[in-house]
């Protein structure tokens, strides 16, 4: 069975601790990206990775940080700086970052709730 | 930076009636997709526009990828009531293969 895995489901944090998300992806795929979604918003981008070994910044990278250092997997760690952790953490992949090849597909996310 | 305007925010529409959602950018986009989302789950791609002027189905789908590059639109005909969920339309950069995501349209079918 070929996909993207996110585990857990669900988490739940004191506020403070840092904590990580897990994704993998066994689709042979490049690229890797980490979207948050809250409420009634669409998905705003974290981080992302085109290649092993690099990432880059998104939109709202401010709290959080990651790591490429294998292929099909892509961890979150959602530092005791972001100030509004909780939220659903979407996890995405696609075989490149440019092209008809670069249409991305998700996991089935994590809702972080920070207490 | 770049915006998607997606409207409506939300429908409420009877079993069998059609729906048609669109997104709207200044910006020009070379790859427009469309995505559902069940609550709590993660978004699952519907259709995948590539080319300006694309019109492409899937099933009781409809998607096309507007002439000018900055709007798409969604159509549904015939809904059920497994249809119901968010709509997410997205343009696509074709330099980084960043994602920026529209609002998202909320379903809602009355059986």
């Amino acid at each position: 069975d070929g996909g993207i895995t996110q585990s857990p489901k669900y988490l739940f944090r004191k506020e403070g601790q840092n904590v990580t998300l897990s994704c993998e992806q066994n689709l042979n795929h490049d690229a890797m990206y980490w979207y948050r979604q809250d409420p009634g918003q669409g998905l705003r981008l974290i981080y992302y990775s085109q290649i092993v070994n690099d990432f880059q910044k998104g939109d709202i990278a401010e709290g959080y940080s990651v790591s490429r250092e294998k292929k099909e997997s892509f961890p979150l760690t959602v530092t005791s700086a972001q100030k509004n952790p909780t939220a659903f953490y979407l996890c995405a992949s696609s075989a490149t970052s440019g092209g008809d090849t670069d249409t991305q597909y998700f996991g089935p996310g994590t809702r972080l709730t920070v207490l | 930076g770049q915006q998607l305007n997606q409207s409506p925010q939300s429908m409420f529409i009877q079993e069998g009636e059609d729906v048609s959602m669109n997104c709207t950018s200044s910006s020009i986009f070379n790859t427009w997709l469309w995505y559902k989302q069940d609550p709590g789950e993660g978004p699952v791609l519907l259709i995948a526009l590539y080319k300006a002027g694309e019109l492409t189905s899937n099933g009781r789908l409809t998607a096309q990828f507007g002439i000018t590059r900055k709007d798409s639109f969604l159509n549904i005909s015939a809904s059920i009531p497994s249809d119901v969920g968010i709509y997410f339309c997205a343009g696509q950069l074709s330099n980084t293969g960043k994602l920026i995501f529209g609002q998202g349209t909320t379903l809602q079918v009355k059986p």
